[in-house]
């Protein structure tokens, strides 16, 4: 059965500490990984990650791939209040092998990160 | 101003009678689909759309239809609502997948359902 775990399921650090999430998964066809920031509404996009470590990076947030221990990091130096928010990370599957098309994600329970001050 | 919009915002029934929410994007997105959100479950995909006409079960399917008449709506039905289905729901849209192609999905603001 496909699954995706995120760890720690629940963070409070202050502001100016450096986090890491992580994210693993055991999925088959997979096509990439996917990290989210959700807030009170809707989750935002925040990165894609397909090849194994290559780091993405936005700002005070980064995340690497890793294929082969099928796992995911998600890093964020210098917190601030604004950071506070749930993460998560989602898999998406090829569910057309023929034309490597994606469209079944599967998502992780979330990491909700407290950001103090 | 791009967005998928969801209707409606609450919702509040009772075991059996049907309801539809509804689901719009103005960005001329191939892919469509819905999910519930519940604690300790995270997102959960219900059913999902590749294009017009083309639509896949997610992984909990169960008790719902979808249809995909439109490219620009995708409404979730549930014919005969249950206490069990009482969670948030998203609608998201993004651009046809691709090789290469960077995945954004737009999410709606949510449906929170509540069936008695």
């Amino acid at each position: 059965e496909d699954k995706v775990v995120q760890s720690p399921l629940s963070l409070v650090v202050h502001e100016g500490d450096t986090v890491t999430l992580n994210c693993s998964y055991e999925v088959t066809n997979f096509r990439s990984l996917l990290w989210y920031k959700q807030e009170k509404k809707a989750p935002t996009f925040l990165f894609m990650l397909t090849s194994s470590g290559i780091e993405k990076k936005s700002g005070r947030l980064s995340s690497i791939l890793d294929k082969k221990e099928l796992f995911s990091i998600l890093n964020i130096t210098a917190t601030q209040t604004g950071d506070s928010a749930v993460y998560l990370c989602a898999v998406d599957r090829i569910t057309r092998i023929l034309y490597n098309q994606g469209g079944k994600l599967i998502f992780g329970q979330g990491t909700e990160l407290s950001v103090k001050p | 101003e791009a967005q998928v919009t969801q209707n409606p915002r609450y919702l509040i029934t009772v075991t059996g009678k049907k309801l539809t929410v509804t689901c719009s994007q103005n960005m001329n997105h191939e892919y469509m689909s819905w999910y519930r959100q519940d604690p300790g479950l995270g997102l959960r995909q219900i059913y999902y759309s590749m294009n017009v006409e083309v639509t896949d079960k997610g992984d909990v399917p169960e008790g719902y239809k979808v249809s995909r008449k439109e490219k620009r709506n995708f409404p979730l039905i549930l014919e005969s609502p249950s206490p069990n289905q009482t969670s948030l729901y998203f609608c998201a849209s993004s651009r046809r997948l691709q090789r290469g192609e960077k995945e954004k999905l737009f999410f709606g603001s949510g449906t929170q359902l509540s069936v008695l």
